[in-house]
């Protein structure tokens, strides 16, 4: 099956950078999703990983290695507005649903 | 407004009834996805449809919960004979069909069972 770890909590100050890790099992990888959640919000895309590397979308970047079942999203000039949880997930064996790890939650304090 | 839409937002409900929720995909989204999530816990995946066909099922997924798309569009989840177990935000999702595709999540239906 599959499961993912990531770490339950971070603490960071505004303008600072922020790395939020993520490993995971899988039988059967598509690749590695982000997903941003704001309390009371729904969970919105951040970012998809299916090859090694890193991916850079403004002030967040992804990356994988796919050898070492291991990805994360790092995240710069950290904002006020950056304060949210953020889920890391892989796709089911059939590579439709996602599968969710438990979330880090992110405080950006000034 | 053109994205995923769930009705109601809101639920409260005593132990032993029925309750029926809808979700709106984007129009052009034939794949459609329920998950729960719980306090403090990431979403938890139920069932996914592609247009009309139910695809896939979590063992999550109790005789009590069942989920339709009857025309490939509106999708409703109903769940009998509520537990308090059953208290979570019922999320609906919509992707088009390649795999992989980004989920795109709705509001939520948040269910509390008294």
């Amino acid at each position: 099956g599959q499961s993912l770890e990531q770490p339950s909590e971070v603490t960071a100050v505004e303008g600072a950078i922020v790395q939020i890790n993520c490993t995971y099992q899988t039988s059967g990888f598509y690749g590695l999703s982000w997903y941003q959640q704001h309390d009371g919000g729904a969970p919105t895309f951040l970012s998809y990983n299916a090859l090694d590397g890193l991916e850079e979308t403004g002030r967040f970047s992804s990356f994988l290695s796919r050898s070492d079942s291991y990805g994360y999203l790092l995240l710069q000039e950290l904002q006020m507005k950056d304060s949210a949880s953020y889920f890391c997930a892989v796709y089911s064996q059939a590579g439709t649903a996602l599968i969710f790890g438990k979330g880090t939650t992110l405080s950006v304090s000034s | 407004d053109t994205g995923v839409s769930q009705d109601p937002r809101h639920k409260i409900t005593k132990r032993g009834q029925n309750v029926t929720f809808r979700c709106d995909p984007i129009s052009e989204h034939n794949r459609l996805y329920w998950y729960r999530q719980t306090l403090g816990q990431g979403p938890e995946f139920l069932t996914y449809f592609q247009n009309e066909a139910q695809l896939e099922k979590s063992r999550l997924l109790s005789d009590r919960f069942s989920a339709e798309r009857p025309k490939g569009s509106f999708s409703t989840l109903e769940i009998q004979r509520t537990e308090q177990g059953d208290s979570a935000m019922y999320l609906c999702a919509s992707s088009l069909g390649e795999v992989n595709n980004e989920q795109f999540f709705g509001p939520g239906t948040r269910l509390t069972v008294l």
